[in-house]
């Protein structure tokens, strides 16, 4: 079954710090990936896409991710996180043959401590 | 220009009731897709709409659940006969698909309530 996997309810990470957000997929087929943030009460913002080509992609915000075809792995990642990063970020994955409907992970809250 | 919008922003029924929530999505788009987010979590595909017709509608969860693109503009999501589970935040999405384009834009949603 086609599934998307985000380990991490909740991090907080310090402003400033790196930050490193987790995302494994189960998809039978050649895999989209997308990263999605979602701060309280607003829509689903899209931060990046993987379709082909170089499996590592950046996004906006600082936000960059690495696409591992071998480890099913498509983990967010930033170098320094902001107070204003504090929200709910969203993994997740499409096909050419699915007419582009997505299967989203549960989230992960991230938190920002001054 | 215009992104996905949606209304209404929050509607409260009382269970049994029927409801309709409506999506307008980015001018041009040809795909549309319906997504339930419940408390906690991650949005989950409800139907997807390609021109006017349901291209696949494997998300919806029972008969009570219907949506329609009569214009292939407009989608409207229905409800009949609402129980409190169906409470949560329905979202749309909108697509060019063009060129292999799966990048998807969201409306900021309508926040069903079922008392």
């Amino acid at each position: 079954a086609q599934s998307v996997t985000q380990p991490d309810i909740h991090i907080t990470v310090s402003e400033g710090a790196s930050l490193e957000l987790r995302c494994n997929y189960s998809y039978g087929a050649t895999p989209y990936l997308f990263w999605y943030v979602q701060s309280p009460g607003q829509g689903l913002q899209l931060l990046l896409k993987y379709f082909s080509g170089d499996t590592l992609v950046q996004g906006i915000k600082g936000f960059e991710a690495e696409f591992k075809r071998s480890q099913s792995s498509f983990n967010l990642r930033k170098p320094s996180v902001h107070w204003s990063d504090a929200a709910e970020y969203f993994c997740a994955v499409g096909a050419e043959n699915q007419g582009g409907k997505l299967i989203f992970g549960q989230g992960t809250e991230l938190s920002v401590k001054p | 220009g215009a992104g996905v919008s949606q209304t209404p922003s929050n509607k409260v029924t009382e269970k049994g009731k029927y409801v309709e929530l409506r999506c307008d999505p980015i001018s041009g788009h040809t795909a549309l897709y319906w997504y339930r987010q419940s408390l906690g979590q991650g949005p989950e595909f409800l139907i997807y709409f390609q021109g006017t017709g349901a291209a696949d509608d494997s998300g919806l969860p029972n008969d009570r659940f219907f949506a329609v693109r009569p214009e292939g503009s407009v989608s409207t999501l229905k409800i009949q006969r609402t129980e409190r589970g169906d409470s949560a935040v329905y979202l749309c999405a909108s697509s060019s698909l063009n060129r292999g384009n799966h990048e998807q834009y969201f409306g900021p949603g309508t926040r069903l309530t079922v008392t």
